[in-house]
């Protein structure tokens, strides 16, 4: 299986702050590397696909970049609505693998 | 609009099995993977497996075989996750997920999850 590791695994930010996470797989996956953010209690929601793609309908200041095994995901100004758990996920190979998540929490 | 309506909470007893529907609306049902993923508490997301409701055919994580079974009736455009021999670890957020097809198979439409606690 391909193991996908994100850091940092917890980070705490203000409002207005550029935030990046990092994702790593253990073997090139392209740029077969998803973004998901996750509130508490809610659904996954896409953010980003392909590696840069942003989904329909998800704000400009979320941005991915990378390929390879080394990606990351750049919000630009972190809003209020920002601070959720995000994971990423590789779709280069089954089992579809996750990483563990990274909680963007309030400083 | 497009959704996955997913069935509502479970309490099972160890050594069950739980049945989970996830209804699609607002799309045609056979042209899309459906994939399953578990959450424990607390805890990331983890891969289950999918299901091609236009063919029936399946794939599940090695972690779930034996255990899982995942079926759909395109009459009704629902796809079903059986999870049997349930154990008290097995007590998790179950989500089935729309796969957006094509290059990159991300996610793009969840259900809104379905709680299984398992407990004597």
């Amino acid at each position: 299986d391909i193991q996908m590791t994100q850091s940092p695994s917890s980070l705490s930010a203000s409002v207005g702050d550029r935030v990046t996470i990092t994702c790593r797989a253990s073997q090139s996956i392209s740029t077969y590397l998803n973004w998901y953010q996750q509130n508490p209690g809610k659904a996954p929601k896409l953010l980003i696909y392909a590696a840069s793609r942003l989904q329909s309908g998800v704000p400009s200041r979320f941005s991915g970049s990378g390929s390879g095994t080394d990606f990351t995901l750049t919000i630009s100004s972190l809003q209020p609505e920002d601070f959720a758990t995000y994971y990423c996920q590789q779709s280069y190979r089954t089992p579809r693998t996750f990483g563990q998540g990274t909680k963007v929490d309030i400083k | 609009q497009v959704q996955l309506v997913q069935s509502g909470a479970e309490v099972k007893k160890p050594g069950a099995s739980v049945k989970v529907s996830c209804k699609a609306s607002g799309y045609t049902f056979t042209g899309s993977y459906i994939y399953w993923v578990r959450q424990a508490p607390g805890q990331g997301l983890e891969w289950m497996g999918w299901i091609n409701p236009n063919t029936g055919a399946t794939n599940y994580a090695q972690k779930f075989q034996g255990r899982v079974t995942v079926t759909g009736d395109t009459s009704i455009s629902t796809a079903y996750m059986e999870l049997r021999r349930l154990r008290s670890d097995d007590t998790a957020v179950f989500y089935c997920a729309r796969s957006m097809g094509g290059w990159s198979d991300a996610f793009d439409i969840w259900g809104q999850g379905t709680l299984v606690t398992v407990s004597s």
